[in-house]
């Protein structure tokens, strides 16, 4: 069974980091691109980022709220991935899911974890 | 980038079909055979429902299908049930190498 289980959320405060971790099991980590999305409390989903596979590469996309701010990665020996969140900004507060990419030659995000809450205030 | 428009709401008596309108660009839905759909529950992750346009995971109802026309995706409930209630998005991917998803549509049954 394929689950994503995110953790790192936390209140912080504006201007500072923070490290998103997002720990799959149930499938070959290394095998799919995986990615980010988030939802500000009461709002719709958006596309954050996401990092392709090895194979294809291992590059990163990211949305133009968050580009040079925010920074994805993956170990694939630890199957872990992480969301580095610098120069943190109040409207970068949300639930922040972990999801996989299905297919390494679409977009769609076939399983996604529960969420983790990141909270940026004073 | 900006988002995707979808209806903010619909709604349907339970039996009756619905489509949800999910419209973009020819830099994102009109550009690509990469739209997807998620349903959401208050509180819960999103589930992916229809992928690629028209392609239903497994395990998801024959009832849901989606289709695209020029820069307008759609994803239609047929046979409409209770359970059906609950937010609904569309997303596509773009020319820029992003993806981007629509502003969510809220399911009513009636």
């Amino acid at each position: 069974e394929v689950q994503l289980v995110e953790s790192g959320g936390a209140l912080v405060q504006p201007g500072l980091s923070l490290r998103l971790s997002c720990t799959p099991s149930g499938f070959t980590f290394g095998d799919y691109a995986m990615g980010w999305v988030r939802q500000a409390p009461g709002k719709g989903l958006e596309w954050v980022t996401f990092i392709r596979s090895k194979g294809y590469g291992g590059t990163t996309e990211y949305a133009a709220s968050v580009k040079g701010r925010f920074t994805i990665s993956r170990d694939d020996s630890q199957s872990i991935a992480y969301l580095q969140m610098s120069s943190l900004k109040t409207e970068d507060t949300a639930v922040y899911y972990c999801a996989r990419i299905g297919n390494s030659e679409s977009y769609y995000f076939d399983f996604w974890g529960q969420g983790t809450l990141v909270t940026v205030s004073s | 980038q900006s988002a995707l428009t979808q209806p903010a709401s619909v709604s349907g008596s339970p039996g009756q079909s619905i489509t949800i309108s999910c419209t973009g660009t020819s830099s994102d839905v009109g550009g690509y055979n990469f739209v997807s759909w998620y349903q959401q529950y208050p509180g819960k992750a999103p589930k992916l429902i229809i992928y690629d346009v028209s392609n239903r995971p497994s395990g998801v109802s024959n009832r849901f299908s989606g289709s695209k026309s020029g820069n307008t995706a759609s994803l239609t409930i047929s046979g409409l049930q209770a359970e059906d209630e609950g937010d609904y998005y569309c997303s596509s991917y773009t020319s820029s190498n992003t993806g981007v998803f629509g502003g969510g549509t809220k399911l009513t049954v009636l």
